[in-house]
């Protein structure tokens, strides 16, 4: 069985950093891209980014909200995906959810998903 | 960034119904769109990909259809368990980007 849990959520003042965790279960996990998708309180569904397999490199591409503060990675021997959040504002506010991605090198279908982890940024 | 528009915002229907939700993507996305449901609390799942293709278990009461820049998700006779938001998102181009999301409810 396939699962995805997102772990490290939690209260963070504006300004400081976070890091969320994605363990993984039930599923080839190096060859997969993983992505992240995160959802203010409320509101609709934003992609924040994804990690490619190391296949293809292992690169990372960002949603331009976030880019240059917040960073993805991957522990393959693990199984684990990682979000390095930087700079947090007010408006990251939101539940942050970890999904898996492509395995071919096609992007952009998210198929299984974590139950999400809250991420509050307040003074 | 491929903006994704959908209609109705929200509907209210019956057990029974037939439910019909558009998205409109704002530039030629040809198959590449995946429907997803989200039940209050819970994470988004996954109902149809490239259009018109099926998940793994789920019931085919559940359809997709459309191209290019007009697709709808038809949901034939409506469960008490299809009560939730609705989102589409395009898969063609980098960043994934999803639909505001259409609300069911009774």
């Amino acid at each position: 069985e396939v699962q995805l849990v997102e772990s490290g959520g939690g209260w963070v003042q504006p300004g400081r950093s976070l890091r969320v965790s994605c363990s993984t279960s039930g599923f080839p996990f190096g060859d997969y891209a993983m992505s992240w998708v995160r959802q203010a309180p409320g509101k609709g569904l934003e992609w924040v980014g994804f990690i490619r397999s190391k296949a293809y490199g292992e690169t990372a591409e960002y949603g331009a909200s976030v880019k240059g503060r917040f960073t993805i990675s991957r522990d393959d021997s693990k199984t684990i995906a990682y979000l390095q959040m930087n700079s947090l504002k007010i408006e990251d506010t939101a539940v942050y959810y970890c999904a898996r991605d492509g395995g071919d090198g096609d992007y952009g279908t998210f198929d299984y998903w974590g139950q999400g982890t809250l991420v509050t940024v307040s003074p | 960034d491929i903006q994704m528009t959908q209609s109705p915002s929200s509907v209210s229907a019956s057990l029974g119904d037939r439910v019909t939700i558009t998205c409109r993507a704002s530039h030629n996305i040809y198959k590449y769109l995946n429907w997803y449901q989200q039940k209050p609390g819970k994470a988004p799942k996954l109902l149809i990909f490239d259009a018109s293709n099926l998940q793994s278990g789920v019931p085919p009461r559940f359809r997709g259809s459309g191209s290019g820049t007009d697709f709808t998700l038809t949901i034939t006779s409506l469960q008490f368990e299809d009560f939730a938001t609705y989102f589409c998102q395009q898969s063609y181009s980098t960043p994934p980007t999803f639909g505001q999301g259409t609300k069911v409810d009774i």
